[in-house]
């Protein structure tokens, strides 16, 4: 099983700050990389996939990289509804398997 | 508009069974794989299981293998999964989701909204 690990656990930051989220896989996944973001009380929301292409309809200030087994989501400039938590995905192996997540908090 | 919407859950007793109905309205699930995740209070979300297009293809996390059964009726634009010998750790509220975009690989969307399930005694 592929094992994906997020940090930090928890991100404190201001509006309009910029996000770096990471995520490490215990082994090559390629690209087949997720990001979702989960706000309480609603399903998560795929943003990101294939590690670095924008889901639709999501705004540009989202963007991943990386490949292998590091990642990283930036959030060039935190609006206020992107204080939420964030999950990886990965696709390569079965079982699918997410990350812990990482909370991004308001400072 | 693509939407998910499941039902079924509730609370159970440990080793009864439930079985989970996710509708599909504004597309046809008949061309897409579909999913089901699951997220235990105040976790992570979990994989759960998978069933491709046509039901010809199956997989499960193995915390349910042996236990839950997936399964697919597209004329009706529903997706299901069958719970059996519930344990108190499959507590969780339970989402399905089609794969995106065309399907070549295996990201979520759309969601639906979940269904409570919770197992105890």
């Amino acid at each position: 099983e592929i094992v994906l690990t997020q940090s930090p656990g928890t991100l404190s930051l201001s509006p309009g700050d910029r996000a770096t989220l990471s995520c490490r896989a215990s082994q090559s996944v390629s690209s087949y990389l997720a990001w979702y973001q989960q706000k309480p009380g609603q399903a998560p929301r795929l943003l990101i996939y294939d590690a670095s292409n924008r889901a639709t309809g999501i705004p540009a200030r989202f963007s991943g990289s990386g490949s292998g087994t590091d990642f990283t989501l930036t959030i060039s400039s935190l609006e206020p509804e992107d204080f939420a938590v964030y999950y990886c995905q990965q696709c390569r192996n079965w079982p699918l398997t997410f990350g812990g997540g990482t909370k991004v908090e308001i400072k | 508009q693509m939407q998910l919407v499941e039902s079924g859950g509730g609370v159970v007793q440990p080793g009864r069974s439930l079985r989970l109905s996710c509708a599909a309205s504004g597309f046809t699930i008949s061309i897409y794989a579909m999913h089901w995740v699951r997220q235990a209070p105040g976790k992570g979300l979990e994989w759960v299981s998978f069933i491709s297009y046509d039901g010809s293809n199956k997989y499960f996390a193995d915390s349910v293998k042996g236990r839950f059964t997936i399964s697919r009726d597209n004329s009706k634009n529903t997706l299901y999964l069958q719970m059996d010998s519930l344990r108190a750790e499959d507590s969780a509220v339970y989402y399905c989701a089609s794969v995106y975009g065309s399907g070549s690989h295996n990201w979520f969307d759309p969601w639906g909204q979940g269904t409570l399930v919770t197992v105890s005694s």
